[in-house]
């Protein structure tokens, strides 16, 4: 499995729009990348998943390089609730397996 | 959709006993269920992946003995952690992946806090 690693915290304030970088050299053909959100004593919260180029949903985009060799979480105009750890993962296509790094705690500042 | 629930959200338990966790996914058919666990400040760590019908696939140094894991439907996996010790206090977290839109992606519950006297 690909090993990602992503800034250990960040940051930000209210209303601003903030982008969370994450390398994984080794990914593979059939990985995908995907980030999840995780509040403390909760079970990580999905957010968005992708392959490759653009992904946008209803709360973030994902860019992805066309080498995949990293991505970036973006999440426009933050508020205080988005303070959480962020997790960038790659999942291998063939086994579904994901394995954790530290994440990136964000914290947003009124 | 994509709903994951877990049971008991926490528990307590005397040294030497054994607890049963249960993982279901609610709205969808889970082909594939994985659990971790997560010490304070940590990470997730990845314990095991199980299939349907099938024995679960333990990650390198879990027990299999003492982390006892079921996925008898395509709704449902326990883990039973055998004559639980202290240092087995943890938040144990499922997430399960399924088939069509659910393919890929794995949706977790929301975790289970375990203590043991």
């Amino acid at each position: 499995l690909a090993k990602t690693t992503q800034p250990i915290s960040m940051d930000s304030y209210e209303g601003q729009e903030v982008n969370i970088t994450c390398s994984h050299n080794n990914i593979a053909t059939n990985d995908y990348i995907t980030w999840y959100q995780q509040f403390p004593s909760q079970g990580p919260r999905f957010i968005i998943q992708g392959y490759k180029t653009k992904v946008t949903n209803e709360v973030a985009s994902l860019f992805i390089p066309a080498d995949r060799k990293s991505s970036t979480l973006s999440l426009p105009r933050v508020s205080l609730s988005d303070t959480a750890v962020y997790y960038c993962l790659v999942s291998s296509g063939n086994t579904g397996k994901l394995i954790f790094g530290q994440g990136t705690t964000l914290q947003v500042k009124p | 959709g994509a709903v994951v629930s877990q049971h008991p959200s926490w528990v307590i338990c005397k040294s030497g006993t054994s607890v049963k966790i249960e993982c279901r996914s609610l709205d969808f058919q889970a082909t594939t269920m994985f659990w971790y666990r997560q010490f304070p400040k940590q990470s997730l760590m990845l314990m095991a992946t199980s299939n349907e019908g099938s024995k679960a696939t333990y990650e390198q140094g879990v027990e299999k003995d003492k982390f006892l894991i079921n996925h008898a439907s395509l709704t449902l996996s326990t883990l039973t952690v055998t004559s639980a010790h202290p240092e087995d206090s943890s938040f144990y977290i499922c997430s399960a992946s399924g088939t069509g839109d659910f393919t890929d992606t794995q949706y977790f519950g929301p975790g289970t806090r375990l203590t043991v006297l």
